[in-house]
């Protein structure tokens, strides 16, 4: 089974930290994601990236940064974090291979406070 | 992009009535559609999809759902639902970008179960 892993459910912060959201997949997937869930609003893309080393603004970039130096890994960066980022943050990966119908696998999910 | 609409945000249900949850999407050429289930607690996991070919697919849980490309929609349906079915179900959209593809999601439609 494909495993989407990201290192903490829940997550304490204090406004001004630098914050680090870790995401591992084990499927060799060239594509990985980042979301952030809130309510109402589905899921928003924040960043994505289709190979190492390479990234793409998704469709709320502000505020946050990603690195991809591994092909397994994709973490995300709050530099400054802020109350309005205290969310659920949701790591995907995909393959871009169409015939797989680019189903993208999610993990558990990040549920952050910013205090 | 993409746009999805998920028309409605809350549905409440009784046990072993039917379901619908609506889903529409903006035009393009060639689309991938998804339906995603959140249980609580939980990350995103895949409900069903349309790649190509008949415009029913369906799940192994009972649940169906329909491309209807003229009125771009692909509503979701179960026509006896239980208890556990209770959950957040997200309908999808693939956007292509450049040779990958992204997901675009809905708002979200919860989903309550009552006996």
């Amino acid at each position: 089974d494909v495993k989407v892993t990201q290192s903490s459910r829940y997550l304490v912060k204090r406004t001004g930290e630098k914050v680090f959201l870790e995401c591992v997949q084990d499927m060799d997937h060239e594509n990985m994601f980042w979301y952030r869930q809130d309510p109402g609003l589905g899921l928003r893309l924040i960043y994505f990236s289709y190979d190492v080393k390479m990234k793409e603004k998704g469709d709320i970039p502000e505020g946050y940064s990603v690195s991809r130096e591994k092909k397994e890994r994709f973490s995300l960066i709050l530099e400054s974090a802020s109350t309005n980022q205290t969310s659920m943050y949701l790591c995907a990966s995909s393959s871009p291979d169409a015939g797989e119908g680019t189903e993208a696998f999610f993990g558990q999910g990040t549920r952050l406070t910013v205090v | 992009a993409q746009s999805v609409t998920q028309l409605d945000s809350q549905v409440p249900v009784f046990e072993e009535a039917p379901v619908e949850l609506r889903c529409n999407y903006s035009s393009s050429v060639s689309v991938y559609l998804f339906w995603y289930v959140q249980y609580p607690n939980q990350g995103l996991q895949l409900l069903l999809k349309y790649l190509s070919g008949s415009t029913l697919v369906e799940s192994i849980n009972g649940f169906e759902a329909e491309f209807n490309k003229s009125q771009t929609s692909f509503h979701l349906r179960k026509p006896s639902v239980h208890i556990s079915d209770t959950a957040e179900y997200f309908c999808a959209v693939s956007d292509q970008w450049g040779n990958d593809y992204k997901l675009s999601f809905g708002a979200g439609t919860t989903v309550t179960v009552r006996a």
